[in-house]
């Protein structure tokens, strides 16, 4: 099925640094493509999503471009901040090219810390 | 505001016990999904279900089950709970089978000792 690879952690910035959480996908077509964020304590919540080719998704701060050449979904923030310390999951649906019933596939998670 | 409660933060239970976790969504969704989530292997699908008394494997399915009598409530079954299944299990739903965007309860952190 389908998959997603995302960048090893932990990941560990100052304040006001430029983040990038790589995300890569192998697919049979061409699938909406989803990043979740976990911060503590708390359950996944949608951050952004892309439904196409070339669609930048974006949402607190946080962008991702749907690059089919590259297969890619990276995740990126021009200055975190402490509180944007979380885990973040790249994600897709398991069969881009049949039925899914709304299933995803997450890749592993990357742990971002942001320190003051 | 869209919820998903889960019946425990943390749990501890003894090999061998039978371990009921629940979930319920106050959204009317359709689907509803049941995760566990370890360090290093992200999130793992045990069961999902479309509709009421309609389920399917998972990716590990094994060493669980299920059971889903009202459409706002799924519930996760660890037979005889056994060491290895100590985790943090996250359920979900989403509205419909088309709609990818899921809704996460906060987890129930079980230990198996």
């Amino acid at each position: 099925g389908d998959s997603v690879t995302q960048m090893e952690g932990p990941v560990t910035l100052s304040e006001e640094a430029f983040l990038t959480i790589n995300c890569t996908y192998t697919a049979t077509g061409y699938p909406s493509l989803f990043w979740y964020v976990q911060y503590p304590g708390e359950g996944l919540q949608l951050l952004l999503k892309a439904t196409k080719a070339d669609d930048k998704g974006s949402n607190k701060g946080f962008e991702a471009t749907y690059r089919k050449e590259t297969t890619s979904f990276h995740l990126e923030k021009g200055s975190v901040q402490v509180s944007d310390s979380a885990v973040y999951f790249c994600a897709l649906p398991p069969n881009a090219g049949g039925t899914s019933y709304g299933k995803l596939t997450f890749g592993q998670g990357t742990i971002l810390t942001v320190h003051p | 505001d869209v919820k998903v409660t889960q019946s425990s933060r943390y749990l501890v239970k003894r090999t061998g016990e039978k371990v009921f976790l629940e979930c319920v969504q106050d959204m009317d969704h359709e689907n509803m999904f049941w995760y566990r989530q370890d360090p290093g292997l992200g999130l793992r699908l045990i069961y999902f279900s479309y509709d009421v008394k309609m389920k399917e494997k998972g990716d590990i399915p094994e060493g669980y089950s299920v059971s889903r009598e009202k459409k706002e409530r799924f519930s996760l079954i660890l037979e005889s709970a056994s060491t290895n299944q100590t985790s943090m299990y996250l359920c979900a739903s989403s509205l419909d089978y088309i709609s990818y965007e899921q809704y996460f309860g906060p987890g129930t952190r079980l230990t198996v000792t």
